[in-house]
């Protein structure tokens, strides 16, 4: 079956634009999480949501902010954006959230 | 406040030796840990799990050892191959719907032939 895909793989923004980043899920699965990844800070989790409602939210501001769709589609955004939000976005699907995501391979983005 | 630590930023062994991958955590109500193994440009891809009722689970070549009074767990690799360079996750939650996973920084392996 198809794995999780996100898109785009790369984008380029300047500063203080805003972006959207969509990431489709394993078919079948209802929670979907987003993670940051930057050299030196591991995987830090932006929120998670399971049937269109978002059930956790990590140490963000409020520039991002995400949604999910009846399909379980996801999209996260960022406004305003700062070069400080360059990074790799991952999205992970599961089941129901409690065991092992499946991660994206990501988004890649850099803010000029 | 990082609640999973990955001390190791990279970790060399030779191939055919044991891997050792070590990961500690501080909040005692974590009950449920994953490993993650990450090749570059492609997203982490699930290795193994351990819940808190256990300290040991084995899958093939790879083991995880949990150590709850010392808030530790490893993760072994054994034999050692090549294809295994990568940069490894431990994660970690409280388990029950919707909790996040809290990841460490990750341990970059290289496994010289």
């Amino acid at each position: 079956k198809a794995g999780v895909t996100q898109t785009p793989r790369y984008l380029i923004k300047t500063r203080g634009q805003q972006v959207t980043l969509s990431c489709s899920p394993i078919s079948g699965h209802r929670s979907v999480s987003w993670y940051q990844q930057t050299p030196g800070q591991g995987l830090q989790f932006l929120f998670e949501y399971f049937s269109e409602t978002q059930r956790n939210k990590g140490n963000f501001p409020g520039r991002f902010s995400g949604r999910q769709f009846s399909n379980s589609r996801s999209e996260m955004n960022v406004s305003t954006l700062e070069l400080g939000d360059s990074a790799l976005y991952l999205c992970a699907s599961s089941l129901a959230g409690t065991t092992g995501y499946t991660f994206g391979s990501g988004t890649r983005l850099t803010v000029v | 406040d990082q609640q999973v630590k990955q001390n190791s930023p990279s970790l060399s062994v030779q191939e055919g030796r044991i891997s050792i991958l070590n990961c500690d955590y501080t909040n005692s109500m974590f009950d449920y840990f994953l490993w993650y193994k990450k090749y570059p440009a492609e997203g982490p891809t699930f290795l193994i799990s351990i819940s808190s009722i256990k300290d040991k689970n084995e899958d093939g070549r790879f083991t995880v050892f949990l150590n709850k009074s010392a808030k530790h767990l490893s993760l072994h690799i054994v034999p050692s191959q090549p294809g295994d360079s990568a940069v490894y996750f431990c994660a970690a939650s409280e388990g029950g719907t919707g909790n996040q996973f809290y990841f460490g920084t990750g341990t970059s392996l290289t496994v010289i032939p």
